[in-house]
């Protein structure tokens, strides 16, 4: 596979741990928000969103919080397992747009 | 797999050039979205079309055009190639015209390398 090759924030992660990936974005204006998970050599895979009246949304070992005061967004993984390996991307998207802005990822390594 | 379906995987071309990536949207979504990922810029928005007609526009170069069919495909035509122009395309289709009502699929990606 290949992968992106950017110059990445990675966090290590023992497996079984929690993972926290954070995001800070910076438009105010911004309402609706995703965590995109990007494994080597693949597109970007949704994996959980969160609208801006919202401060915490729960998927499947997936935890998302978003706080409008820092405009800061975190995404907690339960359990990391060694499939969690990948680029995580957080996205935003104003209301009055279609245009989903993503940060600049956090690579996620974990061990065995 | 996504349902996305991008052609081709990987192309070589030297500057100058043109090249077309072609992008199949998954059955039954009516907007497709192009993204371009290269190591110092990340996911950059290029440009979305929503059953046919352009929806919205990102930072995408005059040199760049896209279109998407009646049968929803979509081409992204890049053109006068510069060797900072390679980067991995994204095409990403979704049900809605609007992001905020729902997710977008990613298709593989095609690689450009322009030597």
């Amino acid at each position: 596979g290949e992968s992106v090759g950017l110059h990445l924030p990675t966090l290590s992660v023992q497996e079984g741990d929690n993972s926290i990936i954070n995001c800070a974005y910076s438009n105010s204006a911004s309402d609706y928000f995703i965590w995109y998970k990007q494994e080597s050599g693949k597109g970007p895979q949704f994996i959980i969103d969160i609208r801006s009246n919202m401060d915490k949304r729960q998927g499947q070992r997936v935890t998302v919080l978003l706080n409008k005061t820092v405009k800061h967004l975190s995404l907690q993984i339960a359990a990391t397992q060694p499939g969690d390996s990948a680029v995580y991307f957080c996205a935003e998207n104003q209301a009055a747009g279609n245009k989903l802005t993503f940060g600049g990822g956090t690579r996620v390594l974990v061990k065995p | 797999d996504s349902g996305v379906t991008q052609t081709p995987k990987h192309l070589i071309t030297a500057t100058g050039q043109r090249v077309t990536l072609r992008c199949s949207p998954r059955s039954g979504d009516l907007s497709v979205y192009w993204y371009q990922q290269s190591l110092d810029q990340g996911l950059q928005f290029l440009i979305q079309y929503y059953n046919g007609e352009e929806r919205a526009k990102g930072n995408i170069l005059e040199r760049f055009s896209a279109q998407q069919f009646p049968d929803l495909h979509s081409e992204l035509n890049l053109s006068s190639l510069e060797l900072g122009d390679s980067a991995l395309y994204f095409c990403a289709s979704s049900v809605t015209s609007g992001i905020n009502t729902g997710e977008l699929f990613f298709g593989e990606g095609s690689r450009l390398t322009v030597l």
